[in-house]
């Protein structure tokens, strides 16, 4: 596609709820990512794809949270019994490695998170 | 390991001053340094990069940064402000090396003042 396209662009959930964020990269980007951005603390890494393999899990803040990737292209991401503490705006990223000379993060619009 | 650490979360300028964005990086590798530019209420944007060339990296609106090794900083520079350069700014750091991981500072929100 022409952009880094994430649904839904805004979610209600009720505490404890499970819900899944969807992230459509730009086509031929092996690359992908996932951020979360709450007030005041900026961009978090929550981990990162390269092809379908996530080499830096890192950043997931707790065993509730997983990520998939398939096909090397459209990832979802879980969050299991969400907390009110899960509200946040969730950031998808994309990019070319192979392109150095364009070397950068392509984001989409988000979603933001609300849990009740 | 690579992080990297922005000065201010919030920077008050002048319309026609001088804008300084500060940020350190840490990287056991050389690094690649990014800076992105959040507008109100749209999506991030790369404002420039630096992946080893030129130390003066020149990118859009009239911005700049300059990679200080010596320093670890890759600090955001711009002459004179304008009221469009409203917004929140974010230093990012990336490893040289096939590890493709972006690390993201926790911002810095710049106001200018008519």
């Amino acid at each position: 596609g022409a952009g880094v396209s994430q649904s839904p662009s805004n979610k209600v959930t009720e505490k404890g709820k499970d819900v899944e964020l969807r992230c459509d990269p730009i086509s031929g980007h092996t690359a992908l990512y996932w951020y979360r951005q709450s007030l005041g603390q900026g961009l978090e890494f929550l981990i990162y794809f390269q092809g379908n393999s996530a080499p830096d899990k890192s950043g997931l803040p707790s065993d509730r949270f997983s990520a998939e990737r398939t096909g090397g292209s459209v990832s979802t991401l879980t969050i299991q019994r969400t907390q009110q503490e899960d509200s946040a705006v969730y950031l998808c990223a994309s990019s070319n490695p192979g392109d150095r000379a364009n070397e950068k993060l392509f984001f989409g619009s988000g979603t933001q998170l609300s849990v009740l | 390991a690579q992080s990297v650490t922005q000065l201010g979360s919030h920077v008050s300028v002048s319309e026609g001053a001088l804008v300084l964005l500060r940020c350190n990086y840490s990287s056991s590798v050389p690094p690649y340094l990014f800076w992105y530019v959040q507008y109100p209420n749209q999506g991030l944007q790369l404002l420039l990069k630096y992946t080893s060339a030129a130390t003066l990296v020149k990118g859009i609106n009239g911005f700049e940064a300059e990679f200080k090794k010596s320093e670890t900083s890759f600090h955001l520079t711009k002459p004179s402000a304008h009221m469009r350069d409203a917004a929140e700014y974010f230093c990012a750091v990336k490893s040289s090396g096939g590890y493709q991981k972006v690390t993201f500072g926790t911002g810095t929100k710049l106001q200018v003042i008519p």
